[in-house]
């Protein structure tokens, strides 16, 4: 069966450090992958997708990357970290055209 | 353009008592369809799926949902709440190709013992 995994589940790092949260995805081959940050009290917003590959699609303009280094490795990277970029980071995946997301257990980045 | 629409952000009910969970959608197309669930500090989980096959759709832990394209409408359901239903829950439309998916503002849960 599929599984993913996301870490570190918490995270306090100090405004203008560095970020990079992992995200790898098993039992499954060429899926699309996605990050998506969730605010307090708010609904997810897309911050990348990635259907291969190399190939990264950014939604919203910010500090922050992301790479598909593997074909089941997502990460999230920030050369300087922000007091807005604390949040919440899902990483998902799916299988192809309307498949539902699948999602890890997020990752809640406390940045201060 | 794709939207969703959840038309409360607070619902509370008692436990052992009907679960309505209302769900709006504006698509120029037939979307599929999700209802996801997030328990505190958690991922979302996969609640249920519509995707054009039969239009009442049913989930895990007794909840289902019935798609209603005249109305435009996704609402989810459960006969009876639990006290373990207390969570927040996402509605979720795709888009028109299929790979982006459009998220609602989430309605949170509340189930009085």
């Amino acid at each position: 069966s599929q599984t993913i995994h996301q870490w570190p589940a918490t995270l306090v790092q100090p405004v203008g450090s560095p970020l990079s949260l992992e995200c790898t995805v098993e039992g499954t081959s060429n899926p699309n992958l996605y990050w998506y940050r969730q605010a307090a009290g708010r609904g997810l917003q897309l911050l990348f997708y990635s259907v291969g590959i190399g190939q990264i699609s950014s939604e919203v303009p910010q500090n922050l990357s992301a790479s598909r280094p593997q074909d089941r490795q997502f990460i999230l990277s920030s050369k300087k970290l922000l007091l807005s970029d604390s949040g919440f980071y899902l990483c998902a995946w799916n299988a192809g055209i309307d498949s539902p997301l699948h999602f890890g257990n997020g990752t809640r980045l406390t940045v201060t | 353009a794709q939207s969703v629409t959840q038309l409360d952000s607070h619902v509370s009910v008692s436990e052992g008592t009907p679960v309505l969970l209302r769900c709006n959608y504006s698509s120029s197309y037939s979307p599929s369809l999700f209802w996801y669930v997030q328990h505190p500090n958690k991922g979302l989980q996969l609640l249920l799926k519509y995707t054009s096959a039969a239009t009442l759709v049913k989930g895990i832990n007794g909840f289902e949902a019935e798609f209603k394209k005249s109305e435009t409408s996704f609402h989810l359901t459960k006969p009876s709440a639990h006290m373990s239903d207390a969570a927040e829950y996402f509605c979720v439309v795709t888009s028109n190709t299929g790979n982006q998916f459009y998220f609602g503002t989430g309605t949170s849960l509340t189930v009085i013992p």
